[in-house]
């Protein structure tokens, strides 16, 4: 296996328009975390799977967003009306159920919001 | 809120020197980890401290979780240009296992 992997990479889009970004996890992970990174700072919590269940989601989740992992393997993160403000990295993390083990995260998703 | 203030923000040394980043909160965490980041890339795990009063090295790096376990640092001791980039620490909260973030630390070492 080789990590956790996003796609795209980058994704730069026009104020008002629909994005949706995809997560894959290591394969026998069964949590999967969504976080957001704005330049100069550390990552913030989105929301979080155990398998296909969302379990929580912050209160930076907007009803603009929302995140879906079907199958309890991929998931995705759709931003629906983007506004300026939603230009960052998006994070995804995964992990087995144990508290303690190690978030494994992927690479990021640039957004920029024009 | 659990808050994780860490400081300082930015540090820029010379090769060779010492440095020392620190992680407070006013909350215990279950774990504490220390994370590395370089530009464009996601975080990537140096340490996890479980139990309080835990010191952990690698390398040149000496890792400590304060008693309570709310406080954490990270020393680095002569340090090399290879270790510039963004540390970031961050708290495990007992449900969920969702990470609370510090701001991060940008170290700058020159040579």
């Amino acid at each position: 296996d080789t990590g956790v992997s996003q796609n795209p990479r980058h994704k730069i889009t026009k104020r008002g328009q629909n994005v949706t970004f995809r997560c894959d996890p290591i394969s026998e992970h069964n949590r999967l975390y969504w976080y957001r990174q704005t330049l100069g700072q550390g990552p913030e919590f989105l929301t979080y799977f155990q398998n296909e269940a969302q379990l929580e989601k912050s209160r930076l989740l907007s009803d603009r967003f929302s995140a879906e992992r079907p199958k309890g393997s991929f998931s995705t993160l759709e931003i629906q009306r983007t506004e300026q403000g939603d230009s960052a990295m998006y994070l995804c993390a995964s992990t087995r159920i144990q508290e303690g083990d190690e978030q494994f995260f992927g690479p990021g998703t640039r957004l920029t919001v024009l | 809120t659990q808050l994780l203030e860490q400081s300082p923000q930015f540090l820029s040394i010379q090769e060779g020197e010492n440095l020392t980043v620190y992680c407070n909160s006013s909350s215990v965490f279950s774990s504490l980890q220390w994370y590395r980041q370089e530009p464009g890339e996601g975080p990537v795990l140096l340490v996890t401290v479980v139990t309080g009063g835990e010191v952990k090295k690698l390398k040149r790096l000496t890792f400590q979780f304060g008693d309570a376990r709310k406080d954490s640092s990270l020393h680095i001791t002569a340090a090399q240009p290879g270790d510039t980039g963004l540390y970031l620490c961050a708290g495990e909260t007992p449900t969920g296992g969702k990470l609370i973030f510090g701001q991060g630390t940008t170290l700058q070492v020159k040579p």
